[in-house]
C-alpha cells in the first residue's frame, strides 16, 4: 500500500524556519518525482516545489522561490521541505504528493499544518 | 486569484448529472492535454479522479468523466451520489519560467 506521511508542521513566528518531512512507503520512492502542494485556509491548491528523480530538476513556485528548499533522501524514502523567512501567507496545510509525470499526482499524504503567526 | 477559472459552486440532485468547467488560456489548458481533476472532502487529502483530460485512475468510478474544448476543460459527474459532495479542483500543466502546475480556485459541489 502506498503511504505518504508528512510531519514537521507547527506554529512559527514570521521570519522563522521549519523543516517538513514526508516519509514514503509501499513503492519505489527513488523512481518517482515528488511535489509539495499547499492549501491555505479557505483557498485553493498551490504547488510550491517539485523535485525529479536523481535531483536533476527542481522547480519552485514564484511565491516561495528563494525561501524554500526541496530535497530528497532516496535511501530513507523521504522528501523534505526547508522553509525559511516564513510569512503569514505561508500558513497552509502542506501535502507531499507523488508525481505521475502528466501534471498530476496520484497519491497524497494527509498533510501537515503550518501556521505562521506572532 | 487562481490561474484557472472554475465556478465557485454547483449543485445537483441525487441521480442527476452535473458539469464543472475549468477555463484557462492558450498557455495552459488550451496548449496541453495535461489537465487533471481532484476531489477533496473536508479534512481529507486530495484524490486524483481524472488525469490527461479524460483518463480515470484505477478504482475511480466511471461516473466521473473529463473532456476539453479549446481553453476550457470540463468534469462531468453522472448519477450523483451523496458521497460526491466535495470540493473539486482542476489543474493544468503550464510553462511559466519553468514547467508549472496551475490550479483552479475550486468548485463546491452540493448534492441535494
Amino acid at each position: 500500500e502506498v503511504r505518504l506521511v508528512e510531519s514537521g508542521g507547527g506554529l512559527v513566528q514570521p521570519g522563522g524556519s521549519l523543516r517538513l518531512s514526508c516519509a514514503a512507503s509501499g513503492f519505489s520512492f527513488r523512481s518517482y518525482e515528488m511535489n509539495w502542494v499547499r492549501q491555505a485556509p479557505g483557498k485553493g491548491l498551490e504547488r510550491v516545489a517539485f523535485i525529479s528523480t536523481g535531483n536533476g530538476r527542481i522547480y519552485y513556485g514564484d511565491s516561495v522561490k528563494g525561501r524554500f528548499t526541496v530535497s530528497r533522501d532516496d535511501a530513507k524514502s523521504s522528501l523534505y521541505l526547508q522553509m525559511n523567512s516564513l510569512r503569514a501567507e505561508d500558513t497552509a496545510i502542506y501535502y507531499c504528493a507523488r508525481d505521475i509525470g502528466v501534471a498530476a499526482a496520484d497519491y497524497w499524504g494527509q498533510g501537515t499544518l503550518v501556521t505562521v503567526s506572532s | 486569484q487562481s490561474a484557472l477559472t472554475q465556478p465557485a459552486s454547483v449543485s445537483g440532485s441525487l441521480g442527476q448529472s452535473i458539469t464543472i468547467s475549468c477555463t484557462g488560456t492558450s498557455s495552459d489548458v488550451g496548449n496541453y492535454n495535461f489537465v487533471s481533476w481532484y476531489q477533496v472532502h473536508p479534512g481529507s487529502a486530495p484524490k486524483l479522479i481524472i488525469s490527461q483530460v479524460t483518463k480515470r485512475p484505477s478504482g475511480v468510478s466511471n461516473r466521473f468523466s473529463g473532456s476539453k474544448s479549446g481553453n476550457t476543460a470540463s468534469l462531468t459527474i453522472s448519477g450523483l451520489q451523496a458521497e460526491d459532495e466535495a470540493e473539486y479542483y482542476c489543474c493544468s500543466h503550464a510553462i511559466r519560467n519553468t514547467p508549472d502546475w496551475v490550479f483552479g480556485g475550486g468548485t463546491k459541489l452540493t448534492v441535494l
